[in-house]
C-alpha cells in the first residue's frame, strides 16, 4: 500500500524560498503522476501542480512563476520549491498521487505539513 | 476557472440518519471527472468517490455518488460515528486544471 509523507521546515521567512519533500513508500514513483496541493484558511484547497515520473510538469497558472516540482527516482521522492513567499503562502501542504483510477482524482494523500511564513 | 460550490456549509445530523451533500459547478465538468473526499483533522484526505459515482477501494457501500454536468451529490446512508468529518468535491477541467469545493462539515 502506497504511503506518502511530506517533510520540510515549518517556518519560512517572507521573500525566502519554501522547499518541501514528499517520500513515497510501499510503491514506485514510476508510471504515475504526482501532485502538490495546499490548504489555506482563506482559499481552501488549492492545486499547485503535478509532475509525471518522466519529469514533465504542469502548474497552476496562479503559482507557475514561483513554483518548481521535481522528482528523484533514485530516492523515490518528489519535491516542491516555492520562491518569494509571503504570508499568503502559509498553508498545510499535501502531496498526492494523481490518476490512480484514471479519472483525474487524487489518491492517496500524505498527512500534510504545515508551513508558516513569518519573520 | 470552474468554481465548485458545496452546500450546505455545515450539516448537523445523528448516527443512523442519511446525509445528502451537494456540489454545484459553475460550468459542466469534463466527462464527469468529479471526486469526493473525506477529511478529518490531522489525517490525510481520503478519496471516497471518483468519476462522480464510482466508489474507491475499501469505501463502504453506504457512501454513494451521483450526478452529471454541473450538479453532483454525495449520499451517506445510515451515518456511522466515524463519518463525521469535512467533505470536499474536486473537479478536472478548465484553468487551473483542478479545483476544489469549499467543503461541507458534517457534525453530530
Amino acid at each position: 500500500q502506497v504511503q506518502l509523507q511530506e517533510s520540510g521546515p515549518g517556518l519560512v521567512k517572507p521573500s525566502e524560498t519554501l522547499s518541501l519533500t514528499c517520500i513515497v513508500s510501499g510503491g514506485s514513483i514510476s508510471n504515475y503522476y504526482w501532485s502538490w496541493i495546499r490548504q489555506t484558511p482563506g482559499k481552501g484547497l488549492e492545486w499547485i501542480g503535478y509532475i509525471y515520473y518522466t519529469g514533465s510538469t504542469v502548474y497552476n497558472p496562479s503559482l507557475s512563476s514561483r513554483v518548481t516540482i521535481s522528482i528523484d527516482m533514485s530516492k523515490n521522492h518528489l519535491s516542491l520549491t516555492l520562491r518569494s513567499v509571503t504570508a499568503a503562502d502559509t498553508a498545510v501542504y499535501y502531496c498526492a498521487r494523481l490518476h490512480s483510477y484514471g479519472y483525474e482524482e487524487f489518491d492517496p494523500w500524505g498527512q500534510g505539513t504545515l508551513v508558516t511564513v513569518s519573520s | 476557472e470552474i468554481v465548485l460550490t458545496q452546500s450546505p456549509g455545515t450539516m448537523s445530523l445523528s448516527p443512523g440518519e442519511r446525509a445528502t451533500l451537494s456540489c454545484r459547478a459553475s460550468q459542466s465538468v469534463s466527462y464527469n471527472k468529479l471526486a469526493w473526499y473525506q477529511h478529518k483533522v490531522g489525517q490525510a484526505p481520503r478519496l471516497l468517490i471518483y468519476g462522480a459515482s464510482n466508489r474507491a477501494s475499501g469505501i463502504p457501500d453506504r457512501f454513494s455518488g451521483s450526478g452529471s454536468g454541473t450538479d453532483f451529490t454525495l449520499t451517506i446512508t445510515r451515518l456511522e460515528p466515524e463519518d463525521f468529518a469535512v467533505y470536499y468535491c474536486q473537479q478536472y477541467g478548465g484553468s487551473p486544471l483542478y479545483t476544489f469545493g469549499q467543503g461541507t462539515k458534517l457534525e453530530i
